[in-house]
C-alpha cells in the first residue's frame, strides 16, 4: 500500500515571498509516478506536473518549481515570489507502476495556501 | 472539447433517497474515476472503470454504486443516501496506461451533494 503524507495543512505568507510545499511518500513499487494539483476557490482540480520515478531532475517552470529527492521520498514544491492568485489547496498524489494493471492514485491531505496582499 | 463534465454541481437530498450523479468526457479517455473530497482527507476513490462496461472498487466503495454502459459516460448512484455521504464529488478521466507509462488525470468540477 501506498501513502503520501502532507504535513502543513495551511500556509499562510505575504505575497512576494517564497513558499514551499512539502510531500512526502511511502511506497514499495520500484517505479511511480508523482504528481501535484492545484485546487483553486473555484473548486476545479489543476494538474501541475507528474515525475516519473527514474527521472531525479529538478523541474521549473515559471515561478513554480519541484524538487526530488528519491534519497528521502520528498517530491517538494517551491513557489517563488508568490502571488495571491497561488492561493488554493495543493494536493500531491502517487500512482505506481506494476504488472498486476490495479494500481490507484494516492493523494495527500493537501496544503492550503493562502497569500496575503 | 468541454473536457470532463458533471451534472447537477449541487443537489440536497433527504436520508433515504436515492440520486444518480452524470460524469462525461469527450476525450474518448478509457478510463474513469469518481472521488469523494471530504474536509482533511484528500480525494478518496470510491470507483473506478477501465472500459465500456467495465467497473471495480475504489477504497470507499459502500453506498454507491456505478455504471459505465457508454465509453463517455462514467454514472455514480446512491440507492439510499445518508449524512455520511455529504461530500463532494469529482470525477475524473484518463488515457490508457501504456506499459510503464501513467498519465494524468483530468478532473470535472465536481458536484457537491448533501444529505439532510
Amino acid at each position: 500500500a501506498q501513502k503520501v503524507t502532507q504535513a502543513q495543512t495551511e500556509i499562510s505568507v505575504v505575497e512576494k515571498e517564497d513558499v514551499t510545499l512539502d510531500c512526502v511518500y511511502e511506497t514499495r513499487d520500484t517505479t511511480y509516478y508523482l504528481f501535484w494539483y492545484k485546487q483553486p476557490p473555484s473548486g476545479e482540480l489543476v494538474f501541475l506536473i507528474r515525475r516519473n520515478s527514474f527521472d531525479e531532475q529538478n523541474e521549473i517552470s515559471g515561478r513554480y518549481s519541484w524538487n526530488f529527492q528519491k534519497s528521502t521520498s520528498s517530491f517538494n514544491f517551491t513557489i517563488t515570489a508568490s502571488q495571491v492568485v497561488d492561493s488554493a489547496v495543493y494536493f500531491c498524489a502517487l500512482h505506481p507502476i506494476s504488472n498486476f494493471g490495479n494500481e490507484k492514485l494516492t493523494f495527500g491531505t493537501g496544503t492550503r495556501l493562502t497569500i496575503i496582499p | 472539447n468541454a473536457g470532463v463534465t458533471q451534472t447537477p454541481k449541487f443537489r440536497v437530498l433527504k436520508t433515504g433517497q436515492s440520486m444518480t450523479l452524470l460524469c462525461a468526457q469527450d476525450m474518448n479517455h478509457e478510463y474513469m474515476y469518481w472521488y469523494r473530497q471530504d474536509p482533511g482527507m484528500g480525494l478518496r476513490l470510491i470507483h473506478y472503470s477501465v472500459g465500456e462496461g467495465t467497473t471495480a472498487k475504489g477504497e470507499v466503495p459502500d453506498g454507491y454504486n456505478v455504471s459505465r454502459l457508454k465509453k463517455q459516460n462514467f454514472l455514480l448512484g446512491l440507492e439510499s443516501a445518508a449524512p455520511s455521504q455529504t461530500s463532494v464529488y469529482f470525477c475524473a478521466s484518463s488515457p490508457r496506461e501504456l506499459a510503464g507509462y501513467y498519465n494524468e488525470q483530468f478532473f470535472g468540477p465536481g458536484t457537491r451533494l448533501t444529505v439532510l
